[in-house]
This record gives structure tokens, sequence and C-alpha cells, in this order.
């Protein structure tokens, strides 16, 4: 079945530092990839995301490409802010019947400090 | 546009005791919904789906229904909550043509 792999956290960074947060699925055929934000106390919010091959998803300065050869979706950031802390979830669309049957991984907390 | 509500925001429930949090859903007709469960420090869980009125799917067997008695309304239920019923609980919808899902506030329940 799907899975989706996420880099393991907490994640700490000093503010202005570069963020990339690795994520990698296994899935039959070609599902849309997505980011998620929670928020501290927080629902999770869509932050961005591709629906095929090659794509690139980019939102409040947060960007990730879908690269089908190597099966991933890799969240990167070129300078963080304080307010970027929070726990983010890759995931993975369904397909056919199970379509809306997301596929999330287990999130990564992302501390930044000033 | 589209928004979508869950209450309680919080709840602290003593064990047995019965549980209802609700969800509804605005601007849109025919949502597939979903409830999730949040476990401390883990992922997602998905406990429930729903394609329409009074079609519940379960996912994983628990001390959990659900109920969808109008459109845009879900509702997560039990008759005797138990402590590893404790968790932060995301109802979520997604509209049949797309497979975005989009996620409520989120209810925290405690039970003691």
């Amino acid at each position: 079945g799907n899975s989706v792999t996420q880099m393991e956290g907490p994640v700490t960074l000093s503010e202005e530092a570069f963020l990339t947060i690795n994520c990698t699925y296994t899935a039959t055929g070609y599902p849309s990839l997505f980011w998620y934000v929670q928020y501290p106390g927080e629902g999770l919010q869509l932050l961005l995301k591709a629906t095929k091959a090659d794509d690139k998803g980019s939102n409040k300065g947060f960007e990730a490409t879908y690269r089908k050869e190597t099966t991933s979706f890799h969240l990167e950031k070129g300078s963080v802010q304080v307010s970027d802390s929070a726990v983010y979830f890759c995931a993975l669309g369904g397909l056919g019947t199970n379509a809306g049957k997301s596929t999330f991984g287990d999130g990564t907390t992302l501390t930044v400090k000033p | 546009s589209q928004t979508i509500h869950q209450w309680p925001a919080t709840l602290v429930q003593p064990v047995g005791s019965p549980l209802s949090l609700e969800c509804t859903v605005e601007g849109t007709s025919n949502p597939n919904l979903y409830w999730y469960r949040q476990a401390a420090g883990r992922g997602l869980q998905l406990l429930f789906y729903s394609v329409g009125i009074g079609q519940i799917s379960s996912e994983v067997p628990q001390n959990l229904s659900a109920s969808r008695p109008q459109d845009r309304q879900f509702i997560l239920s039990s008759k005797k909550l138990l402590l590893s019923d404790s968790g932060f609980y995301l109802c979520a919808w997604r509209q049949g043509s797309s497979n975005t899902i989009y996620f409520g506030e989120g209810s925290w329940l405690t039970v003691v």
C-alpha cells in the first residue's frame, strides 16, 4: 500500500537558516503530493501541493518539487523565521477508489530560534 | 468560500462518560467528510470517512462511532470513553473532484 516516510525530528534551526525536511513515498501510480503545516494547538493547514512529476509547489517561501525518479517531495525554505516553528506533515493523495484517503507521514517538528 | 468548523475545541471527560464532537462544512455540497485522530507526538490516523448522508466507513476497530445526519454535518461519538481515547481529533473535508483534504481547527479530548 501507500506510505510516506518523513525525516525524523525535532529539527532546530536559527533564524534565517536554510531548511530541508525530507519526504519520500511509496505508491502505486502517480498520486498528488502535499505538505501541511500545524501550528501549536491548531488543525492542519495546506501549505503546498504538486499534482504531477516535476511540478513545484510553493507558498510562503516554502517549495517542494515532485521527483518521480527518487519518489521524493522534500520541503525547503531559504530563510526560516521564528514564526515558521510548527509541525510539518508530508502526505500523498489516494488514487481511484481511495481518492480521498490521503496517507500522512508522522510529522516533523521544526523549532526556529531567534 | 468553503469553511469547516468543529466543536468543542477542548473537552475533559471522565472515563466511562459519553462523547459527541460535531463538525460542519459550509459553502459546498456533498463533500467527503473525515475524522482523524492525532495522538500526542504522533501522526494522523484516519478513523472514519463518509461519502454521503448515512454512509460511514470505519477504518480501525475502536470505541468510537460516527454519523452523518445531514449533508454537511459529521459527528464523532462514543457511549463510554476510555483513557486511550484521549487525543487531538480533526475533522476534514474533500470535494469529490479533488484529492486535497482541508482540516478543521481540531478538538482536544482528555479522558481522565
